[in-house]
């Protein structure tokens, strides 16, 4: 099965930061990788499709990029809504694994 | 109004059985392809399962494959997962997702805890 690690584990930054989260899958995934922001106490919610469609009515500071093996999601001015912890997930085939999530924290 | 309402979690014992169900409104369920995933607590997010819209096609995570059962009733809008041989790695809240390859809407998820 393809392996999905996320670096880094977790991170501080201020707000206004740009901030950068890193996934790489152990194998070719082309462009099959969603990211998901789980907020504390919430549920999941879908950030980013296809490695870099921004879904409906998320904020445009975040973005994605990538194919292949490796992706980044990208908060071009970190927030303070945007504490939460960022998963990516690949979907080409199953099983759909999630990487191991980034926490993201504000200074 | 998208909802997905899951429910059955709760205590079992280790060896027992335990069926959750995920009820969908506010979409025409029947053509959706549906997933469930479980976080256990304080860890990550781990994807169990998958079935399409008919119910004709299923995938499972090695981890519970002969011991969990997807299935749904498209006359009730309803997902289920049966859960059979629990083990105390079983342990998490499990949400229902819809979706076919990306998961678009979660519903907030039903606590198993498999404890003696």
């Amino acid at each position: 099965d393809i392996q999905m690690t996320q670096s880094p584990s977790s991170l501080s930054a201020s707000v206004g930061d740009r901030v950068t989260i890193t996934c790489r899958a152990s194998q070719g995934i082309s462009s099959y990788l969603a990211w998901y922001q789980q907020k504390p106490g919430k549920v999941p919610k879908l950030l980013i499709y296809g490695a870099s469609t921004l879904q409906s009515g998320v904020p445009s500071r975040f973005s994605g990029s990538g194919s292949g093996t490796d992706f980044t999601l990208t908060i071009s001015s970190l927030q303070p809504e945007d504490v939460a912890t960022y998963y990516c997930q690949k979907y080409n085939s199953a099983p759909w694994t999630f990487g191991q999530g980034t926490k993201v924290e504000v200074k | 109004e998208v909802q997905l309402v899951e429910s059955g979690g709760g205590l079992v014992q280790p060896g027992g059985s335990l069926r959750l169900s995920c009820v969908a409104s506010g979409f025409t369920f029947n053509t959706y392809w549906m997933h469930w995933v479980r976080q256990a607590p304080g860890e990550g997010l781990v994807w169990i399962s998958r079935m399409n819209s008919d119910g004709t096609i299923t995938n499972y995570a090695d981890s519970v494959k002969g011991r969990f059962t997807i299935s749904r009733d498209n006359a009730k809008n309803t997902l289920y997962l049966q859960m059979n041989s629990l083990r105390a790695e079983d342990t998490a809240v499990y949400y229902c997702a819809r979706g076919g390859y990306i998961t678009d809407f979660w519903g907030q998820g039903t606590l198993v805890t498999v404890s003696s």
